[in-house]
């Protein structure tokens, strides 16, 4: 089957800076969407992007289907970005395959 | 603008019980989905449900588990007798149509099975 790979696993932040998130999958892809999952579990929608560009206020993504990656920015991270970041991608039927998360703690 | 809910965001129950988890898609929507994340672990596909049936279902969606849509606006993941293992977080989406379509996620059941 498919593989999401996330990368990095783990990222620490001091608040303002910013970073790139990067999801590699090993096939061709339908769909692929980024989420944000808050200290609650909530999963929060970022961007439905299985190509091209998107940005929304201080975030921004770019999916390159035909390389097989995706790039999330964070741009001025805040405190309340903190939380683990997942790119999703459907391959072939309905269903949604997730990344491996990237876990990010902003500090103040 | 319109959301996915379910409803409980948290239940807790005993080993060996059944429990139903409840969820209103997004109305004009015809694709519904439930998925699982045991804790610290990502989120995995549990089924996918159009037309009244099952559309696909993974090999964690045994026969412990089924769906429903018992009228125009709930969709149900019922879990009869419960075990510890079930113990995650249990999302409902829903979509327009498949494959190329976005799914919206619901907020989330916590299910804790003692």
């Amino acid at each position: 089957g498919i593989q999401v790979e996330q990368s990095p696993p783990d990222l620490i932040l001091q608040e303002g800076a910013n970073s790139t998130l990067r999801c590699n999958f090993s096939d061709s892809v339908n769909n692929l969407q980024w989420f944000h999952q808050n200290p609650w579990g909530q999963l929060i929608n970022l961007f439905y992007i299985p190509s091209g560009t998107k940005q929304n206020g201080r975030l921004s993504a770019t999916t390159v289907a035909t390389e097989r990656y995706s790039l999330l920015y964070i741009s001025s991270s805040q405190t309340t970005d903190s939380g683990v970041y997942f790119c999703a991608v459907v391959w072939g039927t309905y269903k949604y395959i997730f990344g491996t998360g990237t876990r990010l703690k902003v500090l103040a | 603008e319109p959301e996915v809910t379910q409803t409980p965001s948290h239940q807790v129950t005993q080993m060996g019980q059944e429990v139903i988890l409840r969820c209103v898609p997004i109305s004009n929507h015809l694709y519904f989905y439930w998925y699982r994340q045991i804790l610290g672990q990502k989120v995995e596909f549990l089924v996918s449900f159009y037309n009244n049936e099952i559309s696909e279902k993974s090999e964690i969606f045994d026969d412990q588990f089924s769906v429903e849509r018992p009228d125009g606006s709930n969709f149900t993941l019922k879990i009869r007798s419960t075990k510890l293992e079930d113990s995650a977080m249990y999302f409902c989406a829903s979509s327009e149509g498949p494959i190329t379509y976005e799914q919206y996620f619901g907020p989330g059941t916590r299910l804790t099975v003692t």
